[in-house]
């Protein structure tokens, strides 16, 4: 079946631009996740929604980052004002709900760069 | 919190030679591990998991074991292969459906 999807794969911005990032998950998958991952790093967690709320959204670094999921599905992860250090790969990932579902499924990631 | 520290790369090894990439965690509780690979120009895998002590987790020829008293998820491969070469994350989660805690990564190149 289809994986997790991500779009654009690319994205190109000037410097204090808005630019939203769109995370479809897996169909059924409850819990959506948003990492970031700089070059040389490993992933680091933004944000989780279990269904259409964010049950932890404590990886945000500031407040121009926003996230939404408003009917559970896809995810829009939202970052106003951007600055250089935006500038990373950013990872959706989803899993399924309950207690045995530790498997988180990534997507191919949106590549961001910030100019 | 949290953290995962693994063994720093490039490591590069001839084809069949034996892999181990090292990864300990500092956690509270019983974390379950996690190791993922990323090859080139993919998305982050998962190659294997272990969710309590002792238990180890294998797949593709890898294998990690769950060393609560070391705090240690090793990976392990006897015999690699180029088609091996990827970067390779340790990772945990304090319970299902948490965020994942991953360590900075390992790149492996596997040369003929």
């Amino acid at each position: 079946g289809a994986g997790v999807s991500q779009t654009p794969s690319n994205k190109v911005t000037e410097k204090g631009k808005y630019v939203e990032l769109r995370c479809d998950p897996i169909s059924g998958h409850t819990a959506l996740y948003w990492y970031r991952q700089s070059l040389g790093q490993g992933p680091e967690f933004l944000i989780y929604f279990q269904g259409t709320g964010a049950a932890d959204d404590s990886g945000l670094p500031n407040d121009r980052f926003f996230a939404v999921r408003p009917e559970g599905s896809v995810s829009t992860l939202k970052i106003q004002r951007t600055e250089r250090g935006d500038s990373a790969m950013y990872l959706c990932a989803s899993s399924l709900a309950g207690p045995s579902s530790y498997e988180q499924y990534f997507g191919p990631g949106t590549r961001l760069t910030v100019t | 919190g949290d953290s995962v520290t693994q063994m720093e790369g490039p490591v590069t090894l001839s084809e069949e030679a034996f892999l181990t990439i090292n990864c300990t965690y500092t956690a509270t509780g019983y974390p379950s591990l996690f190791w993922y690979v990323q090859y080139p120009g993919e998305g982050l895998q998962l190659l294997l998991k272990a969710t309590k002590a002792d238990d180890k987790g294998s797949n593709k020829g890898f294998e990690a074991t769950y060393r609560k008293e070391t705090t240690s998820f090793h990976l392990e491969k006897g015999s690699v292969q180029v088609s091996d070469s990827a970067v390779y994350f340790c990772a945990l989660n304090g319970a299902s459906g948490t965020p994942l805690v991953f360590g900075k990564g390992t790149r492996l190149s596997v040369i003929a």
